[in-house]
């Protein structure tokens, strides 16, 4: 079965401290790959996306189908960081999230 | 461009109504996905329309049900409510092919 493992609920970390978010996930065939956030007050939106493998708001992710990871990274993190994540798999369309992680940035 | 939205913001019903949520998708997008977001878990899967009609479903009961309108906007509808029913109600509108979707604010139903 198709599935995603984020197995931090709460990561805190100060501000210029370097952010590693985990994503695991279980899909047999070529995963489609996104990270999602949801800062306080706002809509889900999409951050990024592994085939685009571009960079934004300094977060990187890597899709490592040996270790079926897809963690999310930043190497000095900022308060404004601070929200929720999550990390989905699409499957024909439809996505399959994570429960997410809240990254919490401390001043 | 006009995003997605969604309405009602909040709802309160009892166990055993039914209730209609409304979502008008992204200006140019035709597909329109609907998600469950229990508190403290991420979006699950409820079902996708497209051309007015269901495009694939989640795991859940049949009391759950939709409508796509030729303006792509869509209704979820959901009958003999049940206290779990409780939940943030996301709708996601895209471009039928494309795996990126954006999202509304979310419907807030409160099942007493």
């Amino acid at each position: 079965a198709q599935r995603v493992t984020q197995p931090e609920k709460l990561l805190s970390v100060f501000k210029g401290a370097p952010v590693e978010l985990k994503c695991n996930y279980s899909y047999s065939g070529s995963p489609e790959l996104f990270w999602y956030v949801q800062y306080s007050r706002q809509r889900l939106q999409l951050l990024l996306r592994h085939i685009s493998r571009e960079s934004i708001k300094g977060f990187t992710a890597d899709l490592n189908k040996g270790e079926t990871s897809f963690h999310l990274k930043k190497p000095f993190a900022q308060e404004e960081d601070s929200a929720m994540y999550y990390c989905a798999l699409s499957r024909t369309d439809k996505l399959i999230f994570g429960t997410g992680t809240r990254l919490q940035v401390f001043p | 461009e006009t995003g997605v939205t969604q309405s009602p913001t909040h709802l309160i019903k009892t166990r055993g109504q039914q209730v209609t949520l409304r979502c008008s998708s992204q200006s140019g997008h035709n597909t329109v996905s609907w998600y469950q977001q229990a508190l403290g878990q991420g979006p699950q899967f409820i079902f996708q329309y497209y051309r007015e009609e269901e495009n694939g479903r989640g795991n859940f009961p049949p009391r759950f049900s939709g409508l796509q309108f030729p303006n792509y906007s869509s209704e979820l509808n959901v009958n003999a409510l049940e206290l779990d029913d409780s939940a943030l109600y996301l709708c996601a509108s895209s471009l039928q092919g494309s795996d990126t979707q954006y999202f509304g604010p979310g419907t807030r139903l409160t099942v007493l």
